[in-house]
């Protein structure tokens, strides 16, 4: 089955600067990526996603980049603010939307005022 | 629009206790996923239901778990003869189930402790 890994599992940086959180995959056929975020006590919320046949997607301070051939993805936060402090998930899934998704293990993401 | 609903928020079951966890998916949605939270883990997915069907049941335990999905109220996941390591999150989520990639939207969880 797939396998997610996600990279740091704790992330700290000072308000203003850019996050950026990695995560690789196994599954060569996975082909949607999204990304939840999970603040404490609440269940996790998508915040971006992106499919296999689009490299690049951006939503205003947050964007999602995808390698299909080293089958890595990263998210990438700018111009960070105290409400972007959460947990982290990216996850995959090579169904078509109605196959359960593999999360990685969550990236705890601290922002220093 | 109500998200998805889970209740109880929290549970507390001594061992060999059952546990009843309900979901209500948003409306309009006919797809139902459970997924488990461990402190410090991700989510790891047990099980696939539509309307009463189990699609998927790869991820849950082959005793002691179950869970359905009737044509009528919520999904229920059931745990019988909770032990300690029972003690999780539980997250349920839904999609409307309509063909390609689709969102997941997440319920805030139901946090089960067993003593």
């Amino acid at each position: 089955g797939e396998n997610v890994e996600q990279h740091p599992s704790t992330l700290s940086v000072q308000e203003g600067d850019s996050a950026v959180i990695k995560c690789t995959y196994s599954d060569s056929a996975s082909n949607y990526f999204p990304w939840y975020k999970q603040e404490l006590g609440k269940g996790p919320q998508l915040i971006i996603d992106i499919r296999s046949n689009v490299g690049e997607k951006k939503d205003q301070r947050i964007a999602v980049t995808l390698n299909k051939t080293a089958k890595h993805f990263s998210l990438h936060i700018t111009e960070t603010q105290p409400e972007d402090s959460a947990v982290y998930f990216c996850a995959s899934t090579s169904g078509g939307g109605a196959d359960g998704l593999t999360f990685g293990k969550g990236t705890h993401l601290i922002i220093q005022p | 629009n109500a998200g998805v609903m889970q209740n109880p928020r929290h549970l507390v079951r001594r061992r060999g206790q059952e546990a009843r966890l309900r979901c209500s998916p948003m409306k309009g949605h006919s797809h139902v996923y459970w997924y488990r939270q461990l402190p410090e883990e991700g989510l790891k997915f047990m099980v696939y239901l539509q309307k009463e069907n189990i699609i998927d049941e790869s991820g849950m335990p082959k005793e002691r778990f179950s869970a359905e999905f009737p044509k009528e109220g919520p999904s229920i996941l059931r745990i019988q003869q909770v032990v300690r390591g029972d003690s999780a999150a539980y997250f349920c989520a839904s999609s409307p189930g309509t063909s390609g990639f689709g969102e997941l939207f997440f319920g805030e969880g139901s946090r089960l402790t067993v003593l």
